[in-house]
C-alpha cells in the first residue's frame, strides 16, 4: 500500500521567506510526527498530532515554526522568515496506534536549503 | 528523561564479516527501543523493534538485537555484512511521557569494504 508522502522532496528558498511542508500520512493513522534530521542536531522531534487532541508543539525551535493537520489526514509544516539554520531535511512519520511500541513509518523527508 | 547513545559515528567492516553496532538507553521505565536504516536520500525504515516481548529481536535483511537490561543496552548485529548494507542506522527510544515520540541516537555510518 501507499507510505507516507512528503512534497516537494527538495525546496531552496531565500533567507526571509516562508515555506510550507507537506505530509500526506498512511491512510488510517491517527498519529503524525515532524522530525528535523540536520547535521549539527541529528534526528530532533518537532511536533506531533493525535486525532483531535491538541498537538505537542514541544519541539518546535521557534515562533516561526508552525503545522497543522486538517480533517485528520495532511499535514502542513510553515516556517516563516527563513534563516540560513533552518536547512535540514524535514521527515514526516504516521502511527497506527498511539501507545508505545507502535512504529513510525517514515516519509522520504523533504531537503530545505536557505541561500 | 531518556535518551539513546551510539558509540560510534562511522563503523567499516569486511564484506562477510561480523556487523556490530552499539547503541545504549537511559530509561527510567521499560523502553520501547527501535532500529532503523537510512539508505542516501531516503526515509528511515523500521529494521526491527523490542516492546517487552522476546529479548532477542529478529529484523529484516537478517538482522537482529538483544536487549540487555542490566547493560541498558539493545545493540544490532549481523552475521555477515552484504555490500548492501551500507547505510546510516539510528537507534531510538520510544517517550512514554504520552506522544510516544522517539529520542534518537546520533547514528552510526556503516560502510562495507569489498
Amino acid at each position: 500500500g501507499a507510505g507516507v508522502s512528503q512534497s516537494p522532496s527538495n525546496k531552496v528558498t531565500e533567507k526571509g521567506k516562508d515555506v510550507e511542508l507537506r505530509c500526506d500520512p498512511i491512510s488510517g493513522h491517527t498519529a503524525l510526527y515532524w522530525y528535523r534530521q540536520s547535521l549539527g542536531q541529528g534526528l530532533e522531534f518537532l511536533i506531533y498530532f493525535q486525532g483531535n487532541s491538541a498537538p505537542d508543539k514541544s519541539g518546535l525551535p521557534s515562533d516561526r515554526f508552525s503545522a497543522e493537520r486538517t480533517g485528520g489526514s495532511v499535514s502542513t509544516l510553515t516556517i516563516q522568515r527563513t534563516q540560513q539554520e533552518d536547512s535540514a531535511v524535514y521527515l514526516c512519520a504516521s502511527s497506527t496506534r498511539w501507545t508505545s511500541g507502535g512504529e513510525q513509518y517514515f516519509g522520504p523527508g523533504t531537503r530545505l536549503t536557505v541561500t | 528523561a531518556q535518551s539513546v547513545t551510539q558509540l560510534g559515528s562511522h563503523v567499516s567492516v569486511s564484506e562477510g564479516a561480523l556487523v556490530l553496532l552499539r547503541c545504549n538507553y537511559s530509561s527510567s521505565v521499560p523502553p520501547y527501543l527501535f532500529w532503523y536504516v537510512q539508505y542516501p536520500n531516503q526515509g528511515l525504515q523500521l529494521l526491527l523493534k523490542y516492546t517487552s516481548a522476546a529479548t532477542l529481536v529478529k529484523g529484516i535483511n537478517g538482522f537482529e538485537a538483544e536487549f540487555k537490561k542490566s547493560e541498558t543496552s539493545f545493540h544490532l548485529t549481523k552475521p555477515s555484512a552484504h555490500m548492501s548494507d551500507a547505510a546510516e542506522y539510528f537507534c531510538a527510544v520510544s517517550d512514554q511521557t504520552g506522544t510516544y515520540k522517539y529520542i534518537f541516537g546520533t547514528g552510526t555510518r556503516l560502510k562495507v569494504l569489498a
